[in-house]
């Protein structure tokens, strides 16, 4: 089985901070691994994925991760936060080696303030 | 980028009615679609995967015939609630990949459905 763990509800930076919200994963085969941004009454919206190569994944809108096989995390960060980055962020994994269904994490509301 | 459409964004209908709800990849071919069902600061729930011409898989717990998806072309999937009640009502999100597996998923803007 696979499984995501986001073991923030939310994240609070001020804005010109640097951000991160913290994603580990469980899954059997090669994780393929995703991080979504989904807006109040929206869809989600993809920002980057990892599937093989380099471990530091460039998104959109500055945002980066790094995927970490021994830690088995994925942590979705940026050097500067802005205000409309405010949203609620979704990891998500799927085994790479099957046609497995992606597990989505519960969530992390990220709130930047002035 | 590849630009999921799901139409209508809000419903608001009576108990009984039955609602369709319409998902279309606008820029790709969406060999397999999904439909998801979010509840209040909750993740998603995927409801099922459908296949382009293949009967759609459910996740356990949901019922096939409450909640009929058709796959019936790689840019159109429709899920229609049928004798929808207000315990149905939910945000509805469909989402779409193309071929290939290292493909992302992209998703449309979900239906707000409200039964009254």
């Amino acid at each position: 089985a696979q499984s995501v763990a986001q073991p923030e509800d939310q994240v609070n930076v001020a804005e010109g901070n640097p951000l991160t919200v913290k994603c580990t994963y469980s899954v059997s085969g090669n994780p393929y691994l995703f991080w979504y941004v989904q807006y109040p009454n929206r869809g989600l919206q993809f920002l980057l994925k990892y599937i093989t190569g380099d471990n530091l994944v460039k998104g959109s809108y500055g945002f980066e991760a790094e995927f970490n096989k021994s830690q088995t995390s994925f942590h979705l960060k940026k050097p500067s936060a802005l205000v409309s980055d405010s949203a609620l962020y979704f990891c998500a994994v799927r085994d790479g080696g099957t046609a497995s269904k992606l597990t989505f994490g519960t969530g992390t509301r990220l709130q930047v303030t002035l | 980028g590849a630009v999921v459409s799901q139409h209508p964004s809000r419903v608001i209908c009576k108990s009984g009615t039955s609602v369709k709800i319409e998902c279309r990849s606008l820029d790709f071919q969406a060999t397999t679609m999904f439909w998801y069902r979010q509840f209040p600061k909750k993740s998603l729930m995927l409801m099922a995967t459908s296949n382009e011409g293949s009967k759609a898989t459910y996740e356990q717990g949901v019922e096939k015939d409450k909640f009929l998806i058709n796959h019936a072309s790689l840019t159109l999937s429709t899920l229609t609630v049928t004798s929808a009640h207000p315990e149905d009502s939910s945000f509805y999100i469909c989402s779409a990949r193309g071929r290939g597996l290292n493909q992302p998923q992209h998703f449309g803007d979900g239906t707000r459905l409200s039964i009254l």
